[in-house]
């Protein structure tokens, strides 16, 4: 299994505080990603990034920011929680192929359950 | 938007071969076909994918058609480990291509 591990993996919050989730991995691998799941929607998208400081929005960025100071810590911050926060959120990470520009397989952590009240 | 199109569940019997089909008829030429899986709780696990020419590897088989529009996750034999959600992905090669996770296929083994 691919070194990926996340913190808390469970937390319970009330509205309106912030929430920060980590997401560490040992494989140096370049990209990382915050994803969100819940019932009927599958996983979504919520931040990319493509290197240390670099970080670009995905299909459901609003209420959530990253940072990336390390290769390996991405941080997924909820400035101010709210119940619709309330989710399974998970990290992946992948690296970039040989040729530049086709990846391989994104590597999944175990996630992190977060219920907002 | 989603770009494929998944039966919602289907359910085979133990150490039988299963075949999960998928549409992606809007796929362009520069799009992969991927597989992912999800076993309840855990985060989801790749599988397989393939560009236009038929993939095996240790987990699975993946058939595309001649023409691109559709493919079929065979799972030579399915054992009770094998229940899961899976989702059939296209994604562009490049380097910011993302993956975009539907609702995907339940896949129930009866013992």
């Amino acid at each position: 299994d691919a070194g990926i591990t996340q913190s808390p993996r469970h937390k319970v919050t009330e509205t309106g505080t912030p929430v920060t989730l980590r997401c560490h991995q040992t494989e140096n691998h370049r990209y990382m990603y915050w994803y969100r799941q819940d019932p009927g929607h599958g996983l979504r998208l919520i931040h990319y990034s493509y290197g240390v400081k670099d970080t670009d929005k995905g299909e459901v960025s609003d209420g959530y920011s990253v940072s990336r100071s390390k290769t390996e810590d991405f941080l997924l911050t909820l400035e101010s929680a709210t119940s619709s926060q309330t989710s399974v959120y998970f990290c992946a990470i992948s690296e970039s192929g040989a040729s530049g520009g086709v990846w391989h397989e994104q590597f999944f952590g175990p996630g992190t359950r977060l219920t907002v009240l | 938007d989603a770009k494929t199109t998944q039966p919602p569940s289907m359910d085979c019997a133990e150490g039988r071969a299963a075949n999960l089909p998928c549409n992606h008829s809007t796929i362009s030429g520069n799009e992969y076909v991927y597989w992912y899986r999800q076993i309840h709780s855990q985060g989801p696990q790749y599988i397989i994918h393939g560009l236009k020419n038929n993939e095996t590897n240790e987990m699975a088989s993946l058939i595309i058609t001649e023409d691109r529009k559709s493919s079929t996750l065979i799972l030579p034999h399915a054992t009770l480990r094998d229940t899961a959600v899976y989702y059939c992905i296209v994604r562009e090669a490049g380097a910011n291509s993302k993956l975009t996770f539907g609702k995907g296929i339940t896949l129930s083994v009866r013992p």
